[in-house]
């Protein structure tokens, strides 16, 4: 079945230094979705891609889905304490399919 | 409802035992979907409706494991003759539908653990 690699695992980063989270599929997607949580929290919508080769930016978080639209990245500018959590993308199959495919997430530390 | 709610937060039973999990989407969604995450992991999809109808279960572990949405709003996930391995959180998640890949609201989650 479908799956999706999410690397790194863990990251620890210096308050404003950059971080980045990459994300591979197995099998080309139609959709790939960003989520966050907080510890203690649950899943956050990010913000979702469609289009091969599509960049989107939310301030100083930009997105990108790669022209094979099997993979992505997330990368965060000047981290701040605030965005400390677990990052996970999820993967769509589209062609009737609503079931999203989560990696396994990437958990960020900064340390202030 | 302003979101998604679950009930109960936490539940811990004994191996052998049946469980149900109840979850309230937001009011105007018309997709949910139930997810199982254990610690440290994504959630992992189990199965989703539209409305009251369930096309896709493939998801679920076992046929323990079954879910319902008799009225299209309200949904319980019932865990029948439970293992200790069913110990996870467990999310609920509703999208307005399930076209054009809208973006999931997820619940609190229930944790559930199986002594």
């Amino acid at each position: 079945g479908q799956q999706v690699m999410q690397i790194p695992q863990y990251q620890h980063v210096q308050e404003g230094e950059d971080f980045t989270t990459y994300c591979n599929s197995s099998t080309t997607l139609s959709n790939i979705q960003w989520y966050k949580q907080r510890p203690g929290g649950h899943p956050v919508f990010l913000i979702q891609l469609v289009k091969s080769g599509e960049v989107k930016k939310q301030k100083r978080l930009t997105f990108q889905f790669g022209e094979a639209k099997k993979n992505s990245s997330l990368h965060i500018t000047a981290t701040q304490t605030t965005d400390v959590g677990t990052y996970f993308c999820a993967g769509g199959r589209g062609a009737g399919s609503y079931q999203l495919t989560f990696g396994k997430g990437t958990k960020l530390s900064v340390i202030p | 409802g302003a979101g998604v709610s679950q009930s109960p937060r936490y539940k811990v039973t004994k191996r052998g035992q049946d469980v149900t999990l109840r979850c309230d989407p937001i009011s105007s969604h018309a997709t949910l979907y139930w997810y199982q995450q254990a610690l440290g992991q994504g959630p992992e999809f189990l199965t989703y409706f539209n409305y009251e109808a369930q096309p896709d279960k493939s998801g679920l572990p076992s046929d323990r494991f079954s879910a319902e949405r008799p009225e299209g709003s309200i949904s319980t996930l019932t865990i029948q003759r439970t293992e200790q391995r069913d110990s996870a959180m467990y999310r609920c998640a509703s999208s307005l539908n399930g076209w054009g890949y809208n973006e999931q609201f997820f619940g609190p989650g229930t944790r559930l653990t199986v002594l």
